[in-house]
């Protein structure tokens, strides 16, 4: 397999639910970001982790909960979520160094009712 | 306030001609830009990137343009193709390692046989 992947892709969750997303890459990147796209809304980063350390956390409440164990895989663990946390989420990776360009998963729909 | 914008939300030509997406910005800071593509049910693909070294770089039938002082680019395709209908996404960052995307909120691409 190669690329970014992402499972599932389709998900729907109650609010007291408690569920993973995850995501692999493929092609030997250092950083794995994950990112919400709300409908009407631009692409927002949520985590960057460069090299397993997180780097970045943009303001995301704490019901969102990543995890990267190695630099192949990132979660995003979910709990007691809001109808308004229903988004395509994206996780997205990039080489690090000189190259800055981001390669994107196809995304979980994720559904909370 | 949004740092990238893609003013038009949509845009139609015609097969074999060009097509001309645009997006401004507005943080002086940011150094690297991408245009991105997306089909629907997909993740954002990348497409081609401009350092702000440059003013354009051209990759195929796609050229970006770069505007600093007007904080502007923009993305020609030509000849325009049917499977190139989709919608584009402009993004931008900071020429760093494990930085955060920051994405407009895209223009859709119809492009007719």
């Amino acid at each position: 397999e190669t690329g970014v992947t992402q499972t599932p892709r389709h998900l729907v969750m109650g609010m007291t639910n408690k569920k993973s997303l995850k995501c692999e890459q493929h092609l030997g990147h250092n950083a794995m970001y994950w990112y919400k796209q709300s409908a009407k809304k631009p692409l927002e980063l949520m985590f960057v982790y460069n090299f397993k350390e997180q780097t970045e956390n943009n303001s995301v409440p704490s019901r969102f909960s990543p995890e990267c164990p190695n630099s192949s895989h990132l979660f995003l663990h979910l709990h007691t979520l809001q109808p308004e946390d229903s988004a395509l989420y994206l996780c997205a990776s990039s080489q690090g160094g000189d190259n800055y360009e981001q390669y994107f998963g196809p995304g979980t729909r994720l559904t909370v009712t | 306030d949004q740092q990238v914008k893609q003013n038009s939300p949509s845009l139609s030509v015609q097969e074999g001609r060009i097509s001309i997406l645009n997006c401004d910005y507005t943080n002086s800071m940011f150094d690297y830009f991408l245009w991105y593509k997306k089909y629907p049910a997909e993740g954002p693909t990348f497409l081609i990137s401009i350092s702000s070294i440059k003013d354009k770089n051209e990759d195929g039938r796609f050229t970006v343009f770069l505007n600093k002082s007007a904080k502007h680019l923009s993305l020609h395709i030509v000849p325009s193709q049917p499977g190139d209908s989709a919608v584009y996404f402009c993004a931008a960052s900071r020429a760093q390692a494990g930085t955060a995307l920051i994405f407009g909120k895209g223009t859709t691409l119809s492009v007719s046989s």
